[in-house]
């Protein structure tokens, strides 16, 4: 039962231009969004998170936004840089389920120069 | 570094086998989560346990068994190897039981059962 979906397995952008990773989600419990980016041999690192009651927070060049209506929240980060090349995972949590973290699939995000 | 330890690296066994992952969490934090990702999936949770004791359960199979010490290391166990249990497995710790932020990962122990 995948709660969190990546639907996108790879994004290839421009240096410079934005990148927007998607994911949807089926859970309407979930009230809490984040950004986790992993580079090869590497664990997961925090990126960016959005509570339920807002609809977008902005960390430099990176920005989530929310739709919980649609259920869907996006990353965008402008500008795209070579550094960014990795892959982008998803996860959502719930009070209700003590707050553990639901992950999508992930989406390999590469950025060419 | 991100300061969770997970030991070993890499682990290559034969099917039917058992194996032991080691996790060692950032110094402060009590709660311990086991993640698997496998091939073209995302982070599966497994367990998670918080100061000793067992916090929540996720997919975890019957033959894995996990178990977190009085220094707060934790092990995962798994046994009856089978090829499908080839998958990347990573520890995350916390300072809380129940938080949504301030995970942090260790690098993974990359499972292959041949």
């Amino acid at each position: 039962d995948q709660q969190v979906k990546q639907n996108s397995p790879s994004l290839s952008v421009q240096e410079g231009r934005i990148s927007i990773l998607n994911c949807d989600y089926t859970n309407s419990m979930f009230d809490y969004f984040l950004w986790y980016k992993k580079y090869p041999a590497e664990g997961p690192t925090f990126l960016i998170s959005i509570s339920s009651i807002k609809d977008k927070n902005e960390d430099g060049r990176f920005t989530v936004f929310l739709n919980k209506s649609a259920k869907h929240l996006s990353l965008h980060i402008v500008p795209s840089q070579p550094g960014d090349s990795a892959v982008y995972f998803c996860a959502a949590s719930a009070q209700e389920y003590g707050n553990k973290l639901v992950f999508g699939a992930g989406t390999i995000l590469r950025v060419k120069s | 570094d991100s300061g969770v330890t997970q030991t070993p690296k890499h682990l290559i066994t034969a099917t039917g086998q058992r194996v032991t992952l080691r996790c060692s969490p950032r110094s402060g934090d009590l709660s311990v989560y086991w993640y698997q990702q496998s091939l073209d999936q995302g982070l599966q949770f497994l367990i998670q346990y918080y100061n000793g004791e067992e916090r929540a359960k996720g997919n975890i199979l019957e033959r894995f068994s996990a178990q977190q010490f009085p220094d707060l290391h934790s092990e995962l166990n798994l046994s009856s190897l089978e090829l499908g249990d080839s998958a990347l497995y990573f520890c995350a710790s916390s300072v809380k039981a129940a938080s949504p932020y301030g995970y942090t990962f260790g690098s993974g122990t990359r499972l292959t059962v041949v």
